[in-house]
Formats: structure tokens, C-alpha cells, sequence
């Protein structure tokens, strides 16, 4: 069973580059989440699903978009990738919203030069 | 915008001590407080997720209570050991599970 994948595992980009970061959850789980740790900020959640063609905003969610077209895949889009969006960036999800826990992928590092 | 404090930031102990941490959260529109180790170079790991006043949640030598009338929880460690040793996150969740991670809790355990 492998959980949450999510790739690329590292990426440098160039200032105004785009890329997808890829999610996959073989756990049939409704809910996922995509979060940012910043140093000394902890975790910020950019989007998140409660289920296939649903999406929504978190805390940080400008300079991103999501989709979720299936049950399992939820990748987070940078268009015009910024400096300040170096990050590293965690996907996660869950059975049933809150009252469940979430598991997490094992991250994307990603420098913005 | 949501607050989440948790305290200490960092704490140092030697094997075998006990400890605790705590994590402050708004009383108001409470629906779950979940607590996470995450280890380094490794992703967080669900501890416990608590949803009502008075819960006390335990695995192996770790546990935690809620206090949702002041809005605080406790996570203690029982004997702590080297492998304790991780950031430990709270975090403050709705009903969707969109959660407010407070800045963790750094423990590190001497041999």
C-alpha cells in the first residue's frame, strides 16, 4: 500500500517558469490537501478537496491552482513561479474531513531561482 | 485568522525524563484538534486526532487531553527515549479538515 506519492521529490525552476506537482493516493480517501513549510512558519494549507471535481482555497492559496478530476489525484499547478513560492510543499489526505487524521506524502522540494 | 500557539518552541531532556508540551487554540467553533510527530528529512505522522471536551488519547508512552472550554491540550511523553526525538505539530481543524498548524514543539532527547 503506498499511501500518498507525490513527485517530482526535488525540482529547481527558473523566476516565471510553470510546473505541476503530482499527488496520487491509493487509500480511496475523499479529502486531500496541499500544504507549504515555510522556515519558521510551519505548515500553510494552499488548497484542499473533499472530493473529485470540488476544490477550494486555504490559507495561502495565491500564485497556485488545483484540480481533482479523480478520486486520487489532486497536483497543484504553479503558473508564473515566484521566488517566494520556494518551499516545500506536502500533500495529504483523509478518510473523512476533520475528524480523521491526515496522511502525508513524503514532500516537494522546490527552489525558485 | 486563526492563532495556534504551542509551547514550548524547543525543549531539551535526557532519557528517561517525562515531559509535556502545550498547544492553545481558539474555544470558539472547536470541531478537532490534531496532534502530528514529524521527524526530520521524514513527512508529519498522524498522532491523535481529538474531538471532544475532556478526551485524554494514549499510544504507548505518549498521550495527550483536551480542554476545549479554554481551548488548550497537553501532549505529554512517558519515559522519554533518543527516539522521541521530533518536532511535534498541534493543529486546530474544521469540520472539512482544514487545519491551523501551530509552529511546533522542537524535542530532542539525550542519551
Amino acid at each position: 500500500n503506498a499511501g500518498v506519492t507525490q513527485t517530482p521529490k526535488f525540482r529547481i525552476l527558473k523566476i516565471g517558469q510553470s510546473m505541476t506537482l503530482q499527488c496520487t493516493q491509493d487509500m480511496n480517501h475523499n479529502y486531500m490537501y496541499w500544504y507549504r513549510q515555510d522556515p519558521g512558519m510551519g505548515l500553510k494549507l494552499i488548497y484542499y478537496s473533499v472530493g473529485a471535481g470540488i476544490t477550494d482555497k486555504g490559507e495561502v492559496p495565491n500564485g497556485y491552482n488545483v484540480s481533482r478530476s479523480t478520486t486520487e489525484d489532486f497536483p497543484l499547478r504553479l503558473e508564473l513561479a515566484a521566488p517566494s513560492q520556494t518551499s516545500v510543499y506536502f500533500c495529504a489526505s483523509s478518510y473523512q474531513g476533520g475528524s480523521q487524521p491526515q496522511h502525508f506524502g513524503d514532500g516537494t522540494r522546490l527552489s525558485i531561482l | 485568522i486563526l492563532n495556534v500557539e504551542q509551547s514550548p518552541q524547543s525543549l531539551h531532556v535526557q532519557e528517561g525524563d517525562s515531559t509535556n508540551f502545550t498547544c492553545s487554540f481558539p474555544s470558539s467553533n472547536f470541531y478537532a484538534l490534531h496532534w502530528y510527530r514529524w521527524e526530520t528529512a521524514k513527512s508529519p505522522e498522524a498522532l491523535f486526532v481529538m474531538t471532544l471536551n475532556g478526551d485524554e488519547k494514549k499510544k504507548g508512552r505518549i498521550s495527550a487531553t483536551l480542554n476545549t472550554k479554554e481551548g488548550y491540550s497537553y501532549l505529554y511523553i512517558k519515559g522519554s527515549q533518543p527516539e522521541d526525538s521530533a518536532t511535534y505539530l498541534c493543529a486546530f481543524s474544521t469540520s472539512y479538515g482544514k487545519l491551523t498548524f501551530g509552529q511546533g514543539t522542537i524535542l530532542t532527547v539525550h542519551p
